[in-house]
Parts: structure tokens; sequence; C-alpha cells
């Protein structure tokens, strides 16, 4: 049973328009997401990530809205570069000092010139 | 060197080899993991250690064996593998204890196919 899931496999946007990218979660009991991208033949990097007590982080041109009564979570580019384009994963950390992450199947995006 | 390394980055062998994925990382995190990620489905937490002990196996077959000789060192040893354990295998490190939300820190991974 997925407990952090992302629904849409792919996204195409266009140079200069805002992404956004969307996550779902079922279980309440995550106090942390986070968001990471992942380049072909890459790691994944982390990019930016938010407490389950706020409901909005901003760095630069990302930002991420979570919203806890809907149990939803979506990052934001904006302007959106080409080389923006990678695979985004979402992840959410379990209260409790664990130290496991739950990842999403993540979304391919493509950020056209 | 920097960050997390893996090697080697491509894998092939054959259902009765015995082989082993070598993950090192420079970043003086206390805590190892091992994922597998395979084609259209999430990252998937394999093995977990903690200040060189295991924390967590998730349910992961024998034919997997994590070894951890330090902090900085871990391998995960193969053999009598199966065609389906074709993946990319990531290593992972984080501080624990520090952030709360654990940020992991991934090597370039490990694209492993069985034959």
């Amino acid at each position: 049973d997925q407990q952090v899931k992302q629904n849409s496999p792919s996204l195409s946007v266009q140079e200069g328009r805002i992404s956004i990218l969307n996550c779902d979660y079922t279980n309440s009991m995550f106090d942390y997401f986070l968001w990471y991208k992942k380049y072909p033949a890459e790691g994944p990097t982390f990019l930016i990530s938010i407490s389950s007590i706020k409901d909005k982080n901003e760095d630069g041109r990302f930002t991420v809205f979570l919203n806890k009564s809907a149990k939803h979570l979506s990052l934001h580019i904006v302007p959106s570069q080409p080389g923006d384009s990678a695979v985004y994963f979402c992840a959410a950390h379990p209260q409790g000092g664990s130290e496991k992450l739950v990842f999403g199947k993540g979304t391919k995006l493509t950020v056209n010139p | 060197e920097t960050g997390v390394t893996q090697t080697p980055r491509h894998l092939v062998m054959g259902m009765t080899n015995k082989k082993s994925l070598k993950c090192e990382q420079h970043l003086g995190h206390n805590a190892m993991y091992w994922y597998k990620q395979s084609a259209k489905k999430p990252l998937e937490l394999m093995f977990v250690y903690n200040f060189k002990e295991q924390t967590e196996n998730n349910s992961v077959p024998s034919r997997f064996s994590p070894e951890c000789p330090n902090s900085s060192h871990l391998f995960l040893h193969l053999h009598t593998l199966q065609p389906e354990d074709s993946a990319l295998y990531l290593c992972a490190s984080s501080l624990v204890g520090v952030s709360s939300y654990n940020e992991q820190f991934f090597g370039p991974g490990t694209r492993l196919t069985v034959l």
C-alpha cells in the first residue's frame, strides 16, 4: 500500500511558466515532507522540505505548499527553466525519530524552451 | 572525492555469480542506506545502518547481504540473484540526530542487470 503517491508520471511545461508537481499521502504521522530532484545517471538530490506544522516554504524559485486536511502537498517552480527538466520525487519522514523516508514514484518534468 | 560515491556504476551478472556493490560517503554522516529503484516503482528502502548497526531490514531476501564496517563504508553483497532483481541500487547517507527531517544524500547508483 503506497503511503506517498505522485499520480502524474509526467508533466510538460513551457519555459518561463509555472510548474506544479503534486503529491498525496495517506499517513497522518509524517512530520516532514521533502522534494528530491533526479537527473539521469545521477542520484536524487535534495531540493526543499516542509515541516508538517507549516503550510508553505519558499526557496528562490521553489515553493512547497502543504494542505494537511487534504493530505496533499505541491511543489511550485516559477519561472521554470529547461535545466529544471528532471524526475521529481516527493518523500515523507515518519514521526518518532525514524531514519526512514517514504518516497513516491516520481514525476518527470520536461521544461520546453 | 566528495559526497557519496558508488562502485561499480554498472554491473551485469549471471544468476550464479557473487558480486558486491560498494558505497562510500565523505560527508561525516552516521547513517547509511541501501535503496532499490525498479522501473515505475517508488524508491524502496532495503537496509538502514545507524552508527554501523543495522536498524532496518525491509523484508529483503537473504540473497542480498549488507555489510557496514564503519560509518563511511557500506557494501551490498549479492549472490544467486534473480532477473527481477535487476534495478538501480542507490546508496544514501545522512546525519541522524541533527536535522529533524533526515535529509539524505544519495550516490549516483549502480545499474544492475541479472541475466
